[in-house]
């Protein structure tokens, strides 16, 4: 069995400050680990993936995410966000399947 | 058209009325998805086709019906549902079933039962 648990259901952040999405997971496989963006009104749209190699990802727009399989952790990150990040952000973990989180919205105010 | 194309993108049905969302890929992909998305929970996989073969059903109720006639298209057919029902419906697909694989999304069907 596995499960994801994204620990902060809402985030409102000021723009140009940095943002961190905290996503904790669990697994009796070997994992995958993948965020995605869903921007208003749209599909989700992947952000970064984890599959193997080095435990620091860096996906599109600017966030970057790390694995830390001692904390069973991946902790998504931008160092400045803009406007257009206002979005839901949703963890996945992929074992024998993919499991999304219950997702985060990030406001981002100016 | 390009990448997962979903079609209506909003509709209102009562509870007796039969209906279908539709979805096409434009990429090539050998798996397609159903998702039912409610707000503040997670993305529920409902149906996985592979290949136009389906391989996965996650005890969805009978009165959803999918229909996959080639890897391109998948169908949700739609008949008596609940207001319960009610939520945004995403298709997806990727290249095959291995996790691994990025899964690309449509905008989605919003689908209101009244």
């Amino acid at each position: 069995a596995q499960s994801v648990t994204q620990l902060d259901s809402q985030v409102p952040v000021f723009e140009e400050a940095p943002v961190e999405l905290r996503c904790n997971y669990s697994s009796s496989v070997s994992v995958y680990l993948f965020w995605y963006v869903q921007y208003p009104n749209q599909g989700l749209q992947l952000l970064l993936k984890y599959l193997s190699g080095s435990t620091l990802v860096k996906g599109i727009n600017g966030f970057e995410a790390e694995f830390n399989k001692s904390q069973t952790s991946f902790h998504l990150r931008k160092p400045s966000v803009h406007i257009s990040d206002t979005a839901e952000y949703f963890c996945a973990v992929s074992g024998n399947k993919l499991s999304f989180g219950a997702g985060t919205t990030v406001t981002v105010r100016a | 058209e390009t990448g997962v194309t979903q079609t209506p993108r909003h509709l209102v049905m009562g509870m007796t009325n039969k209906k279908s969302l539709k979805c096409e890929q434009h990429l090539g992909h050998n798996a397609m998805y159903w998702y039912k998305q409610s707000a503040k929970k997670p993305l529920e996989l409902m149906f996985v086709y592979n290949f136009k073969e389906q391989t996965e059903n996650n005890s969805v109720p009978s009165r959803f019906s999918p229909e996959c006639p080639n890897s391109s298209h998948l169908f949700l057919h739609l008949h008596t549902l609940q207001p319960e029902d009610s939520a945004l419906y995403l298709c997806a697909s990727s290249q095959d079933r291995d996790v691994y694989n990025e899964q690309f999304f449509g905008p989605g069907t919003r689908l209101t039962v009244l």
